[in-house]
């Protein structure tokens, strides 16, 4: 299985800021990594796709990036909205497997 | 608009079953894949089992393989799983989740159904 390393696990950041959520795979899933926002009591809400491509709808204040095995979350100007908590996920092979999430909180 | 709708959650015994269900609408439910992910209390995402649009190809997390079961009925644009043998540490929300065929990033989610394995 293909396991999937966050890193912070916990990031404190303020109003405007701008945040950077690292996501490792244990081996090369190519470009086949999701990001998705979730929020307590809440599913989870898809973000990015295909390692840096927006699904539409979403702000453009979110970006990915990177291949292979290290990949980015980046949130430019944090707003309110934003303090969540962040999965990524590799669907490159089966079984899918998650990171373990980073818990995004005001600081 | 597309909308996943879980149900069938609840408290069962140890070793007990349950059948969630998850009624799809919105879009072509033969078309996409479907899959169950599940979160336990204040843990995270993890992916349950899928079951591709021929209704017939299946897969299965390590944890749930020989115990759960997924299927799906085109007709009733509705995705089952059924959960035998249940134990504690199934214990979790469970989501439904649509992805592509050629892909499985999940697009859409359900809003969840609190399955709780306790005596």
């Amino acid at each position: 299985d293909i396991q999937m390393t966050q890193s912070p696990s916990t990031l404190s950041a303020s109003i405007g800021d701008r945040v950077t959520i690292t996501c490792r795979a244990s081996q090369s899933i190519s470009s086949w990594l999701a990001w998705y926002q979730q929020k307590p009591g809440k599913a989870p809400k898809f973000l990015i796709y295909k390692s840096s491509t927006l699904q539409s709808g979403v702000s453009s204040r979110f970006s990915g990036s990177g291949s292979g095995t290290e990949f980015t979350l980046t949130i430019s100007s944090l707003q309110f909205d934003d303090f969540a908590t962040y999965y990524c996920q590799q669907y490159n092979s089966y079984p899918i497997t998650f990171g373990q999430g980073t818990r995004l909180e005001i600081k | 608009e597309v909308q996943l709708v879980e149900s069938g959650g609840g408290l069962v015994q140890p070793g007990g079953s349950l059948r969630l269900s998850c009624a799809a609408s919105g879009f072509t439910f033969s078309s996409y894949w479907m899959h169950w992910v599940r979160q336990a209390p204040g843990k995270g995402l993890v992916w349950v089992s899928r079951i591709n649009s021929d209704g017939i190809t299946t897969n299965y997390a390590d944890s749930v393989k020989g115990r759960f079961t997924i299927s799906s009925d085109t007709a009733e644009n509705t995705l089952y799983l059924q959960m035998d043998s249940l134990r504690a540490d199934d214990t979790a929300v469970y989501y439904c989740a649509r992805s592509g065929q050629r892909d499985s990033r999940f697009d859409y989610w359900g809003q969840g159904t609190l399955v709780t394995v306790s005596s």
